[in-house]
Formats: C-alpha cells, sequence, structure tokens
C-alpha cells in the first residue's frame, strides 16, 4: 500500500462542466502521475510531476490541466468535459527500485 | 506507434498449468520492465520487473524473462491459481526517458479455469 487516495471514486457529470479530480498522497512521493485506462489502450500519461509546482505533459495531455500546490496533492482538472473523456483515471506515485509506479484505487468519470 | 505491444488480448489456462504472457517492444533505449497486475474495479499493482542488465528475475510462482536481442519479454506463472485472473499489463522506461514515464502495453486478460 502506497498510501494514495483518489476523489470522488465515481463521477457522473455534463459536457461542458469543469471537473477536478483529486489524488492524495501520506508519504512524501516526490513524482506523481495521472493515467487514463479505456479499453484497447491499456494505460496512458496524462500528466505528471516531479515536484511541488513542477509539472509537465504527457501523451494525451489535450483537455487536461494539472496543479500540484503541495507535495501531497495532485490535482487533475477537466476544463470543460466531453464525453471523449469518460473513462477511468488512475494516480500513481514512483517509488523504491528503479521506475516502480504505485498506484491509486482509480475514479471512474462518466461524461454524459 | 506502439512502442510496447502485447499481442495476446486474452489468454485462458488450466488451475495448475503454466501461463505464458508475452510483451513485444520496438525501443531498444528501454532498460526497465514492469508487469502490474489489475482486477476490475481496482488500481493497477506492481508484480515484477527486471532490469536489462538481467536476464530473467523470479518472484515466487512469478518469473520474467527478457531477451534483448529479440526485444521480448515473457511472464511466466507456475502453477497458475484461479485468483490470478486479471489484466495483466507490461511496461518499460527508459534513461532519459521524461522523469521515468512508463510507457505501457494495452494488456492481456488472463482467466484461469477451476
Amino acid at each position: 500500500d502506497a498510501g494514495i487516495t483518489q476523489s470522488p471514486r465515481h463521477k457522473v457529470t455534463e459536457t461542458g462542466t469543469p471537473v477536478t479530480l483529486r489524488c492524495h498522497q501520506t508519504e512524501n512521493h516526490r513524482y506523481m502521475y495521472w493515467y487514463r485506462q479505456d479499453p484497447g489502450h491499456g494505460l496512458r500519461l496524462i500528466h505528471y510531476s516531479y515536484g511541488v509546482k513542477d509539472t509537465d505533459k504527457g501523451e494525451v495531455s489535450d483537455g487536461y490541466s494539472v496543479s500540484r500546490s503541495k507535495t501531497e496533492d495532485f490535482l487533475l482538472t477537466l476544463e470543460s468535459a466531453t464525453s471523449s473523456q469518460t473513462s477511468v483515471y488512475f494516480c500513481a506515485i514512483r517509488q523504491g527500485v528503479g521506475e516502480t509506479q504505485y498506484f491509486g484505487p482509480g475514479t471512474r468519470l462518466l461524461v454524459l | 506507434d506502439q512502442q510496447v505491444k502485447q499481442n495476446s488480448p486474452s489468454l485462458s489456462v488450466q488451475e495448475g498449468r503454466i501461463s505464458i504472457l508475452n510483451c513485444d517492444y520496438t525501443n531498444s533505449m528501454f532498460d526497465y520492465f514492469l508487469w502490474y497486475k489489475k482486477y476490475p474495479a481496482e488500481g493497477p499493482t506492481f508484480l515484477i520487473s527486471i532490469s536489462s542488465i538481467k536476464d530473467k528475475n523470479e518472484d515466487g510462482r512469478f518469473t520474467v524473462f527478457l531477451n534483448k536481442s529479440a526485444k521480448h519479454l515473457s511472464l511466466h506463472i507456475v502453477p497458475s491459481q484461479p485468483g490470478d485472473s486479471a489484466v495483466y499489463f507490461c511496461a518499460a522506461s527508459y534513461p532519459g526517458g521524461s522523469q521515468g514515464n512508463l510507457i505501457f502495453g494495452k494488456g492481456t486478460k488472463l482467466s484461469v479455469k477451476p
């Protein structure tokens, strides 16, 4: 258990509304990541952070923004949700040997 | 263009037999490889990893083999158990890759039948 929680765990929203997902960790990890998982696509990186206020884009960052004002929290924002952003979102932290990442339980988002 | 490929979307195995999950990659710069297991409605769980300086790593019933010349890795589960039924993802990273980001395959769904 890497001490990662995600909130909310489930959310239904309408197209065009803003949505913020939260990832919280309790073990002071420097690196945090946001992924989305879709059928036929595996896990794809949206954004990542390598420290407070240090973030960068991943493979599928369009339509998403992130913020990290504290070590323990990494927020993912959909400025104006679209149906193509219906997905399961996972947060991860990096710790230990090599590049091993540990994942949170996920947030299931449905955009109607 | 997919850099990490899991060409078998699904695999069915009898309990007690060996499960072999395969993964191919295209980027010769990758130097660290991982396998994750994922149950429905849960986050992926780290299973086992291997560095490119090795060709085998073992942890209990799980063994990962790396063939660098073929750019191929495999995960062996022996003996397979019904609780191993899950989706398995392989992932890779390379030195100097953006902050240790992982590139994932699309996953293989393993079903272990009693």
